[in-house]
């Protein structure tokens, strides 16, 4: 019942910059802001990035966050091995008035 | 040291009951929002219900595949959040994450347990 539409997977040589895209609507992305998932096999998602452009402390300042209209992306330059995980995007839905999660995209590094 | 931490998870029969606990420490429980979140197997992660303070009346919101199901309540003078499932399906066979949150101009926390995982089956 993902609200969010995200590309199932990417990749990317270490060293590389690689871009997720997070499509929504007016009710959530168009309206409010967006917040970055990592999550790593087996453990809870760690936030990466929040209000579409902030990183919290201790997050690498290779990944950074972007978000026009009703769409958000998320990049990662110089890709790392131990970036290889799940990224999900998430915004307010106000016509649902609930949290929505994008549909999860497999970072693999090549 | 923040911690939030899930238990009451198990196996049980469609159409049961399970109410799954969340314990928190080492921030403002009474004064945060609590959310569940789950995520099947290799799968997605699905918001599933709302819980805010008692500043914000404890209003409460649900994803409509569990409206009218799933139960969120807490419990302020003992630090913990509960999450009440009846009419239980075999679709929300998940693992079950407490998890709360906020974000303003001075910065952000976003806190999450280790999950407790919920298997309905016959």
């Amino acid at each position: 019942q993902s609200v969010l539409t995200q590309p199932p997977s990417a990749s990317g040589t270490p060293g590389q910059r690689v871009t997720i895209s997070c499509s929504g609507r007016s009710s959530n992305i168009g309206s409010n802001p967006v917040h970055w998932y990592q999550q790593l096999p087996g453990t809870a998602p760690k936030l990466l990035i929040y209000t579409n452009n902030q990183r919290p402390s201790g997050v690498p300042d290779r990944f950074s966050g972007s978000k026009s209209g009703t769409s958000a992306s998320l990049a990662i330059s110089g890709l790392q091995s131990e970036d290889e995980a799940d990224y999900y995007c998430a915004a307010w839905d106000d016509s649902l008035n609930g949290r929505v999660f994008g549909t999860g995209t497999k970072v693999t590094v090549l | 040291e923040v911690q939030l931490v899930e238990s009451g998870g198990g196996l049980v029969q469609p159409g049961g009951s399970l109410k799954l606990s969340c314990a928190a420490s080492g921030f403002t429980f009474s004064g945060s929002a609590i959310h569940w979140v789950r995520q099947a197997s290799g799968k997605g992660l699905e918001w599933v219900a709302r819980i805010r303070s008692k500043a914000n009346r404890y209003a409460t919101t649900y994803a409509a595949s569990v409206k009218g199901r799933f139960t969120i309540s807490r419990d302020d003078s003992k630090n913990t959040a509960y999450l009440q499932m009846n009419s239980l399906k075999t679709e929300d066979t998940a693992v079950y994450y407490c998890t709360s949150y906020d974000y303003d101009d001075s910065g952000a926390f976003d806190y999450w347990g280790q999950g407790t995982l919920v298997t309905v089956s016959s």
